[in-house]
């Protein structure tokens, strides 16, 4: 059973970048896609984006971001590592969420998210 | 405001049927984008109930199935239980290229 475990600090301070690591267990982390996923607490759901790992250094890293997020978010990944990470910068109140990371299922028409982490509350203030 | 729209709360008695509904547009789900259903319960991470519209993973009861018609899909639980209380999403993916997800209705066993 694959299994998902995000790390980092749970206090970002206003305009700084927020970081956070994705530990995958049980499974392999290559030759699938890679999500976050953020909630505001009572809130709804909204994707961050994704990057696509692999043992061909051709191909890992590729990503795809949320339009509305693609200027501040940077996501990478490090197979040897079995980790993907996130990267948002000029955080504000805002971007007070839980993040969960979650793998990356394909369907014909697109995709979806079988396996997720437990999540990580994120709180932004000075 | 979310790009698919559920309604806020649904609810039913034990043992009925009920239906939560998610609108789209011809941009996601008019589309021809898959639906996809989760189930959140309180403080944990949201769970895969229903993927592709109409099939469920291993593990999931046959009582809960999904459907999709033109810009809108639904997700219908029958036999309802304590336990189905909890709150649910649709997602699929916009034109716009994004994820997209319905705002989450909760659900409540009376």
């Amino acid at each position: 059973q694959v299994q998902l475990q995000e790390s980092g600090p749970g206090l970002v301070k206003p305009s700084e970048t927020l970081s956070l690591t994705c530990t995958v267990s049980g499974g392999s982390i290559s030759n699938y896609f890679w999500s976050w996923i953020r909630q505001p607490a009572g809130k709804g759901l909204e994707w961050i984006g994704r990057i696509y790992s692999s043992e061909d250094t051709n191909y890992s890293g590729s990503t795809n971001y949320n339009p509305s997020l693609r200027s501040r978010v940077t996501m990478s990944v490090d197979t040897s590592k079995r980790q993907f990470s996130l990267k948002l910068s000029s955080v504000t109140a805002a971007d007070t969420a839980v993040y969960f990371c979650a793998r990356v299922a394909l369907s014909s028409g697109f995709f979806y998210f079988d396996f997720w982490g437990q999540g990580a509350l994120v709180t932004v203030s000075s | 405001q979310s790009v698919l729209t559920q309604p806020p709360s649904v609810s039913g008695a034990p043992g009925q049927r009920v239906t939560i509904s998610c609108t789209g547009s011809s941009s996601n789900i008019g589309a021809g984008y898959d639906v996809h259903w989760y189930r959140q319960l309180p403080g944990t991470a949201p769970k895969l109930l229903i993927y592709s519209n109409t099939n469920r993973p291993s593990g999931v009861p046959d009582r809960f199935s999904g459907s999709k018609s033109g810009t809108s899909a639904s997700l219908a639980i029958t036999g309802l239980q304590a336990e189905d209380e909890a709150d649910y999403y649709c997602q699929s993916y916009d034109s716009s290229l994004s994820v997209v997800f319905g705002g989450g209705t909760k659900l409540t066993v009376l």
